[in-house]
């Protein structure tokens, strides 16, 4: 069983629109848990950790996180194209500061 | 504030020869790592540093790749000898490495190297 699964997509959203990604993870010891946005041929950057569950939310990003059910998820509100990128979940172990990474979920904004 | 630095951005090698790939991590960043990312997967890690002790290798090919953090700051990746199967981007993060919910342990990664073995 992979430690960390997402949802491979591609995942294709109108602009304007809510894009939902889902993250599942099988470590019942995860600690923290983080999305990166990853763009062809860049390297993949921060949008948010959570830790706690229930919501978090930065601008137009939404973080939620249940730990009974190992899921988290990230919802993109008024999809812009420039939302149009890989998006990696991340998942804390060993609270070791090491990251498990998900394959990623691609998704496509239409204008 | 200055990112990670990587380099070389590129690199084309022929099989069984052999690659060098360097780091330079976030000032003040204690923890240092280095991922192996083939295309439509997501990073895997190879090789985690806390300063300049190896914390975690146990996915590192030992058998050819070899990596070193001298006097706790710069970082080397070295492949020797590369096989078709190493193309890969290669990826240097650093992350503070003092344990504060999700801040301390966030990743900040590097540009990466692309490394095609032909």
């Amino acid at each position: 069983q992979k430690e960390v699964e997402q949802n491979s997509g591609p995942l294709s959203v109108p602009e304007g629109a809510i894009a939902s990604l889902n993250c599942t993870y099988s470590d019942r010891g995860s600690q923290s848990f983080f999305w990166y946005r990853q763009y062809s041929g860049k390297s993949p950057e921060l949008i948010m950790f959570i830790y706690s569950n229930g919501d978090k939310e930065d601008g137009r990003f939404t973080a939620q996180l249940n730990k009974a059910s190992q899921y988290v998820s990230l919802l993109i509100r008024d999809s812009q194209p420039s939302d149009s990128a890989t998006y990696l979940c991340a998942v804390n172990l060993l609270n070791d500061y090491k990251l498990s990474f998900g394959a990623g979920t691609t998704v496509t904004v239409r204008a | 504030e200055a990112g990670v630095a990587q380099s070389p951005r590129y690199k084309i090698i022929e099989k069984r020869q052999s690659v060098a790939f360097w780091c330079n991590p976030i000032s003040g960043h204690a923890t240092l790592y280095w991922y192996q990312q083939i295309l439509g997967q997501g990073p895997k890690l190879l090789i985690q540093f806390q300063n300049n002790g190896v914390v975690d290798d146990s996915q590192l090919p030992k058998d050819r790749f070899s990596a070193e953090r001298l006097k706790g700051v710069d970082s080397t990746l070295k492949i020797q000898p590369a096989k078709l199967e190493d193309s890969a981007v290669y990826l240097c993060a650093s992350s503070l490495g003092v344990y504060d919910r999700g801040a301390g342990e966030t990743q900040y990664f590097g540009p990466g190297t692309r490394l095609l073995v032909l």
